[in-house]
């Protein structure tokens, strides 16, 4: 069973840095063709894939995010961060981690609402 | 960047009643198009994905189809458990979403 989860601060303040991790299980970040993404959504507005990181390191960005989103992985703990400078509160929303094989997400974590205030 | 434009962005629909939601892309983006569920407070479900093939453990009355840069997702009768946001994903080009169908009870 495929098991992903996000974890982070729920509030940040404009300019800080975000740092999420997201811990899963049922499937292994080495297995060829396999890749996890970070997917937010902000109130009111659509789906938004931020980053995306593959079984052989390969990382793929949002074009509009690209200078302030930075995506590694950490295979001995199942764990994939995900880094986002200069925080605005745009940037608030409900932060999810997914899975994909072949460019469409099948299973997702929970999500992880962030709050951008002073 | 691809964008993605779905319509209409409100559906009002009755049980039983058959609705199709139209997802249109940019640029040509082949058969790289997922549907995804979405309820209030949950993560996304995916429902379909390579246009038409149907996600396991998804019912039936969900099909989808298109290619090149217009799909739709079809609901053949209403259920009351589908009452919700539909988005559109491609996959051909980076990754972009629409910006949501919400299905509401008429």
């Amino acid at each position: 069973q495929i098991t992903l989860k996000e974890s982070g601060p729920t509030l940040v303040k404009p300019t800080q840095t975000l740092t999420l991790t997201c811990t899963f299980s049922g499937f292994s970040l080495t297995t060829n063709g396999v890749s996890v993404g970070w997917v937010r959504k902000p109130p009111g507005k659509a789906l938004e894939c931020l980053a995306l990181i593959y079984w052989d390191d390969d990382k793929r960005y949002s074009p509009s995010l690209r200078s302030r989103v930075t995506i590694t992985k950490d295979t001995s703990k199942d764990q994939v961060v995900l880094i986002m400078t200069n925080m605005d509160p745009m940037d608030t929303g409900t932060y999810y981690c997914a899975v994909s094989t072949r460019g469409y997400f099948g299973s997702w974590g929970q999500g992880t609402q962030v709050t951008v205030s002073s | 960047d691809t964008q993605m434009t779905q319509s209409p962005s409100t559906l009002s629909a009755s049980v039983g009643d058959r609705v199709t939601i139209t997802c249109r892309a940019s640029q040509t983006i082949g058969y790289w198009l997922a549907w995804y569920q979405q309820k209030p407070g949950k993560a996304p479900k995916l429902l379909i994905y390579k246009t038409s093939s149907l996600e396991s453990g998804v019912p039936s009355r969900f099909s989808g189809s298109g290619s090149g840069t217009e799909f739709t997702l079809t609901i053949s009768s209403l259920q009351p458990d589908d009452f919700a946001t539909y988005y559109c994903q491609q996959y051909n080009n980076y990754f972009t979403f629409g910006q949501g169908t919400k299905l509401e009870i008429k």
